[in-house]
């Protein structure tokens, strides 16, 4: 299985952007990055996705590096509400499309 | 959208006794995923059904089986419970490379 790798946590100060990174080297060319955050006692809430061109929401942007081996996920204000644990994985486009969540980044917004 | 629906919220059980969990998917996605996350941990992958058949498998052994309904409802069977499977359960509905909705989870407790 393609895996990615995460820092273990990250701080931000509210209001300011975030930028939260993702390495992985062993994507193939039907791998999706997504994106999802997790708030404690909850399940896990997508963000974004992408392929090769960046994506924007009204979440978040989502950055993919050209040779698709590393992405980084932008928050542009972050808000104490986005105080979560975020995972970057890779699913297939096709049927048999498994993901693997790492342990992710925990983020802390600091006010 | 009505989401995805996880019954039951909590369950302790005994060792050596079997579980089921259900998941009703969100309208219109025919596959579903289910995960296992240990406390402080990323979602570990169980399995994935697409339209009724197991298509993707983690490394989990048979004694976690499932089940998708024609309406692309799902259950997890777990037999012979041990204290390791202590867990949140967590179910995933999406349709194929898109974004995945969760459930907020099955917390299993195995005494």
């Amino acid at each position: 299985d393609a895996k990615t790798t995460q820092p273990n946590s990250m701080e931000s100060n509210e209001e300011e952007p975030v930028h939260l990174p993702c390495n992985h080297s062993t994507i193939s060319g039907t791998d999706y990055i997504h994106w999802y955050r997790q708030l404690p006692s909850q399940g896990p809430e997508y963000v974004i996705h992408g392929l090769t061109s960046n994506v924007n929401n009204r979440m978040a942007s989502l950055a993919i590096a050209e040779d698709r081996k590393s992405s980084t996920l932008i928050l542009h204000r972050a808000t104490l509400r986005d105080a979560a644990v975020y995972y970057c994985i890779l699913r297939s486009n096709t049927n048999a499309g498994k993901s693997t969540f790492g342990d992710g980044t925990t983020l802390t917004v600091k006010p | 959208e009505t989401g995805v629906t996880q019954s039951p919220t909590h369950l302790i059980k005994t060792r050596g006794q079997q579980v089921t969990l259900r998941c009703s998917s969100q309208s219109g996605h025919n596959t579903v995923s289910w995960y296992q996350q240990a406390l402080g941990q990323g979602p570990q992958f169980i399995f994935q059904y697409y339209r009724e058949e197991e298509n993707g498998r983690g490394n989990f052994p048979p004694r976690f089986s499932g089940l998708q309904f024609p309406n692309y409802s799902s259950e997890l069977n777990v037999n012979a419970l041990e204290l390791d499977d202590s867990a949140l359960y967590l179910c995933a509905s999406s349709l194929q490379k898109y974004g995945y909705t969760f459930g907020s989870g099955t917390r299993l407790t195995v005494v």
